[in-house]
């Protein structure tokens, strides 16, 4: 069974830093391109960041562009999120999502399947 | 940025009747090179992550129910459940992934009349 497990969300003050991790089984994790994508409580969801399958490439959303760091260790099956200088509207669920394509080395941007997500709250 | 715009925001409907949900973009999410519409649809329940439903614009995924299609190009796209069910209730979102930053509609909200 696929699984993406989402950590490391807690809550940080403004200007702070914190790293988000997604454990990934169930399917050969460097196969795959990588997203984070988030959702402000009771709101719609983002697009965040998304990191290739070698970690070669990665694209960014202009909200968090130059804030935020995504990386994988494909040795460990996991993703990354490093995040700094956070700001009260990075509040949100973080959800890691795996792209569908397989093995290409491309990716197609849309996202199946979803982590449960991890919490962050910026807040003083 | 490509804006995808959802109506309407929230919609009820009774038991096995028919549910619309519409999505609009900014502009066209149809590559001429393949002839494929870049646009998926997700269910989201309450308390869970979203569910890839449709993708291509009208390529239902596996294990979801043949009620649920999807159809439109370019820049108008609709969601259609053919006949609702209880545990379709949830809100319903559009994603377009022809370029990024990849970006989703607002969501519509599906009850129960």
């Amino acid at each position: 069974e696929v699984q993406l497990v989402e950590s490391g969300g807690v809550i940080v003050h403004p200007g702070g830093s914190l790293r988000l991790s997604c454990a990934a089984s169930g399917f050969t994790f460097d196969d795959y391109a990588m997203h984070w994508v988030r959702q402000p409580p009771g709101k719609g969801l983002e697009w965040v960041s998304l990191i290739s399958w070698d970690g070669g490439t990665t694209y960014y959303s202009d909200s968090v562009r130059g804030r935020f760091t995504v990386s994988r260790d494909n040795s460990k099956n996991s993703l990354f999120l490093q995040m700094n200088s956070l700001r009260a509207e990075d509040t949100a669920l973080y959800y890691c999502a795996r792209d569908p394509l397989r093995g290409t080395g491309s990716w197609t941007g849309y996202f199946d399947p979803w982590g449960q997500g991890t919490l962050v709250t910026v807040s003083s | 940025d490509i804006v995808m715009t959802q109506s309407p925001d929230s919609l009820a409907v009774s038991l096995g009747e028919r549910a619309t949900i519409n999505c609009k973009s900014s502009q066209s999410v149809l590559y001429s090179s393949n002839n494929k519409n870049y646009l998926a649809w997700y269910q989201q329940k309450p308390g869970q992550p979203p569910k890839l439903l449709i993708s291509w614009a009208s390529t239902r995924e596996s294990g979801v129910p043949a009620r649920f299609s999807g159809s439109g190009s370019g820049t108008d796209f609709t969601l259609t459940i053919s006949s609702l069910q209880a545990e379709d209730v949830a809100v319903y979102s559009c994603q377009q992934y022809y370029t990024t930053p990849y970006t989703f509609g607002q969501g519509t909200k599906l009850e129960i009349k």
